[in-house]
């Protein structure tokens, strides 16, 4: 079946330093890829999509490209804030069942001053 | 536009009840998912209700049923409740087919 793998965290970087949030995955097809992150008591907000092989999403700074050839999905943002302090999730669906998301065990970020 | 909303925020159930849960979602929106997210398990995928019909379902076992009604606000039953029915449950919503899922704040179980 599908699965997703990101890298363990937590991630604890300085303000304005360079995120990247490793994400593989295992699936038949060509699955949809997605980021999401979740702040503190709140649910998930979809933070960037991409939907084919070499799509490139991006949103708020973040960016992750969807490269078949190594079954990935890596989150990148080149200066990060204390704002973005939050858990991240990836995850994929495919077209047959859209709403299904299968995703990672997410990545909590923690950004300080 | 309002979010998504699911009520209650809270709840603390025994083991052996059964608990409902209640999501209602983007006006205009005919498909909601759930989700139960654990520490453990992460993020796992329930069900999805579109049209009043179940359209997906999700590895969980019987006890964890739901419905959805002609304004496309969804219920979500889990019967004879255990101790590893404690989780965050997330309701999402979208228009369908490939767009997106907007996510609801969550209902916190806990089971005593």
């Amino acid at each position: 079946g599908d699965s997703v793998t990101q890298m363990e965290g937590p991630v604890t970087l300085s303000e304005e330093a360079f995120l990247t949030i490793n994400c593989t995955y295992t699936a038949t097809g060509y699955p949809s890829l997605f980021w999401y992150v979740q702040y503190p008591g709140e649910g998930l907000q979809l933070l960037l999509k991409a939907t084919k092989a070499d799509d490139k999403g991006s949103n708020k700074g973040f960016e992750a490209t969807y490269r078949k050839e190594t079954t990935s999905f890596h989150l990148e943002k080149g200066s990060v804030q204390v704002s973005d302090s939050a858990v991240y999730f990836c995850a994929l669906s495919h077209t047959g069942t859209a709403s299904k998301l299968t995703f990672g065990t997410g990545t909590r970020l923690q950004v300080t001053l | 536009k309002a979010g998504v909303t699911q009520t209650p925020r809270y709840l603390i159930k025994t083991r052996g009840q059964q608990v409902t849960l209640s999501c209602s979602p983007i006006s205009g929106h005919r498909s909601v998912s759930w989700y139960q997210q654990t520490p453990g398990q992460g993020l796992q995928f329930l069900f999805e209700y579109f049209s009043e019909t179940q359209r997906n379902k999700g590895n969980f076992p019987g006890r964890f049923s739901g419905r959805q009604f002609s304004n496309s606000r969804s219920e979500m039953n889990v019967s004879t409740l255990e101790l590893g029915d404690s989780a965050l449950y997330l309701c999402a919503s979208s228009l369908g087919g490939s767009r997106e899922q907007y996510f609801g704040p969550g209902t916190r179980l806990t089971v005593t």
